[in-house]
């Protein structure tokens, strides 16, 4: 059974502080991870993709991947109240057509 | 900018009754997907369709369920014979290709299924 573990929160940063969020994943094939946001009562909103080592920055967002580590996380700089939400990772299991998420984890920005 | 639609918003049901859930995928998309969401719990993956065929399938996908792309736009969820446990919300998402990239799903709003 493939799994994708979150830290379930809540976390909580002060405004214009970096949130970190962390994600860990069983399926060493993997190739294809994801980063979505979730307010409450909504639906998944994509944030970024990511398929290589190293970090990926989309303004104020970054994802980092360690495949060896079987690590993905994303780092959200200057965080805005606006930011709190459900954070879900979600990976592509390989040689499937099926995507697994975690259970996400609650980003509370205090103003 | 193009997305994913469902209809409808809310749908509530008795249970023993069928339901079908709507979804229009992204035009130009060729991977269409069904997953739930439990109230306060994560989101699942049901099924994956590509090629109107079911590509993939997960436990929870079993003989109650079915889906369908009945015309060139449309992508559809039908659960037979409801049960209290099938309430939750149902997302439909679609993503260009599978592969190591063009994979991004992009997800509808969602119906929220509830049943009495």
């Amino acid at each position: 059974q493939k799994e994708v573990e979150q830290n379930s929160g809540p976390l909580s940063v002060p405004e214009g502080a970096i949130a970190s969020l962390n994600c860990t994943y069983s399926d060493r094939g993997s190739q294809s991870f994801f980063w979505y946001r979730q307010y409450s009562g909504k639906s998944p909103e994509l944030i970024m993709s990511i398929y290589s080592n190293g970090d990926k920055e989309d303004g104020r967002f970054t994802a980092q991947l360690n495949k060896a580590s079987q690590y993905v996380s994303l780092l959200i700089r200057d965080s805005q109240p606006s930011d709190s939400a459900t954070y879900l990772c979600a990976v592509l299991v390989s040689g499937t057509y099926k995507y697994i998420f975690g259970t996400g984890t609650r980003l509370k920005v205090l103003a | 900018e193009p997305e994913v639609t469902q209809t409808p918003s809310h749908q509530v049901t008795q249970m023993g009754q069928e339901v079908i859930l709507r979804c229009v995928p992204i035009s130009n998309h060729l991977y269409f997907y069904w997953y739930r969401q439990i109230l306060g719990q994560k989101v699942e993956f049901l099924v994956s369709f590509y090629n109107n065929e079911i590509s993939e399938k997960s436990e929870i996908f079993d003989d109650q369920f079915s889906v369908e792309r009945p015309d060139g736009s449309n992508f559809t969820l039908k659960i037979r014979s409801t049960k209290l446990e099938d309430s939750a919300m149902y997302f439909c998402a679609s993503s260009e290709l599978v592969g190591t990239t063009y994979n991004e799903q992009f997800f509808g709003p969602g119906t929220r299924l509830t049943v009495l």
